[in-house]
């Protein structure tokens, strides 16, 4: 168990729907990270949070938003959804902003668009 | 982000050491470099960083070349379970994010 958690751990869904994968960092992690991971595109970076704040965007489409909560829990929600959104999505956090911390990575939510 | 280059896929034997090289020419003062590994099915796992000198930790031992423009991972003795890809990336100082290229992917044979 790398502390992040990500639910739920396998997600299914059709074209057109909308979906919400959940995120909890590392306790004392300031920083959440969202990366999506198909096959044939490697890690990309999606959107950082942090302490509530976006902090920097990547290659996130204009259909995918994310937020991160108080309690610093993060949501990226994934709407209209096409086949090719089908994807392992991995979250994960860093303690503070600035420095070269260790990044912990959750097992991610594999997503299938049908 | 300045550019890292590591061959594709690499093969060791178990219980023999492993050398995975990144260069990394265009590499800044503050840049940190940053090794990671992901397992099949699983996220990436943070496995070692540094910035100029050379760092061991329980996993591995990172060696950082003088001019700091190529570094090399060291698995000191490799078991199956350290088949996966190796990601060499760099983070400057404030630019947070973990950018991924292709990584080597290390296959062991037993």
């Amino acid at each position: 168990d790398s502390g992040v958690t990500q639910t739920p751990k396998h997600l299914i869904t059709a074209t057109g729907q909308r979906v919400t994968l959940r995120c909890s960092p590392r306790s004392g992690d300031l920083s959440v990270y969202w990366y999506q991971q198909s096959l044939d595109q490697g890690l990309q970076f999606l959107i950082q949070y942090y302490n509530g704040e976006e902090r920097a965007k990547g290659n996130i489409l204009e259909r995918f938003s994310a937020q991160q909560f108080p309690d610093l829990h993060s949501e990226l929600n994934l709407s209209s959804l096409e086949l090719g959104d089908s994807a392992l999505y991995f979250c994960a956090s860093s303690e503070r902003q600035g420095g070269p911390l260790g990044y912990t990575f959750g097992s991610g939510t594999r997503l299938t668009v049908v | 982000d300045a550019k890292t280059t590591q061959p594709n896929s690499m093969e060791s034997n178990e219980e023999e050491p492993v050398h995975l090289p990144c260069n990394h020419s265009t590499i800044s003062g503050t840049d940190y470099i940053h090794w990671y590994r992901q397992l099949p099915s699983q996220g990436p796992e943070y496995v070692i960083h540094g910035l100029t000198s050379n760092v061991n930790n329980r996993m591995a031992s990172l060696a950082i070349a003088e001019d700091r423009k190529s570094s090399t991972l060291i698995l000191h003795r490799a078991t199956l379970r350290d088949a996966a890809v190796y990601y060499c990336i760099l983070t400057n100082f404030g630019n947070e994010k973990l950018t991924f290229g292709t990584g080597t992917r290390l296959t062991i044979i037993p």
